[in-house]
């Protein structure tokens, strides 16, 4: 079974300073890899995903991620940070495309100090 | 906004009942994912539709059930409720079964006393 691993429960970063979020998973075949951002009373907002191909994704927002099969990693990063990306971001794994639906991490609480 | 729509915003229950969650998906999307979020047991998969048909299963209880009409929205039935029912229940829609782009309703919260 496929599993995912965020080992920052929160991480407080200041405004404008880079941004890297750790992600790691356990899967069989070629993993789907998501992260997804959740705001207070919201949603999930996908930010990025990785199927194959080039192993650095651009995504929304001004993040992106790099998936490192060796390190079976896929962590997020953002060169620099605004106040409103104070957030949950959780990283997903997908089984069958993500057809059998997605499993994910604990998520990373993100807090912005001025 | 996602484009997904999901009723009731906020749900408050006793113990023993039954609740009915719907969803109604983003125009054109034939698939409809349901996860429920709690503090302890975090984002879990439950179940998908696929054009009315079920795909897959998740952590899904037996007293929950759901189904997809055609019409294409989504009802998420929990029965004999616990306390540990208690969380925010997503609805996620997706345009087929393989599109992973799965866009997230706001969600149900669920409180059951």
């Amino acid at each position: 079974a496929q599993s995912v691993t965020q080992p920052d429960i929160h991480i407080t970063v200041s405004e404008g300073a880079s941004l890297e979020l750790r992600c790691n998973y356990s899967y069989g075949a070629t993993p789907y890899l998501f992260w997804y951002v959740q705001s207070p009373g919201q949603g999930l907002q996908l930010l990025l995903k990785y199927f194959s191909g080039d192993t650095l994704v651009q995504g929304i927002k001004g993040f992106e991620a790099e998936f490192k099969r060796s390190q079976s990693s896929f962590n997020l990063r953002k060169p620099s940070v605004h106040w409103s990306d104070a957030a949950e971001y959780f990283c997903a794994v997908g089984a069958g495309g993500g057809a059998d639906g997605l499993t994910f991490g604990k998520g990373t609480h993100l807090i912005i100090q001025p | 906004d996602s484009g997904v729509t999901q009723t009731p915003k906020h749900l408050i229950t006793a113990t023993g009942q039954r609740v009915t969650l719907r969803c109604s998906p983003r125009s054109g999307d034939l698939s409809v994912y349901w996860y429920q979020q709690s503090l302890d047991q975090g984002l879990q998969f439950l179940i998908h539709y696929y054009n009315g048909e079920e795909r897959a299963k998740g952590n899904i209880l037996e007293r929950f059930s759901a189904q997809q009409f055609p019409d294409l929205h989504s009802e998420l039935n929990l029965s004999s409720l616990e306390l540990g029912d208690s969380a925010l229940y997503f609805c996620a829609s997706s345009v087929d079964v393989r599109d992973t782009e799965a866009f997230f309703g706001q969600g149900t919260r669920l409180t059951v006393v």
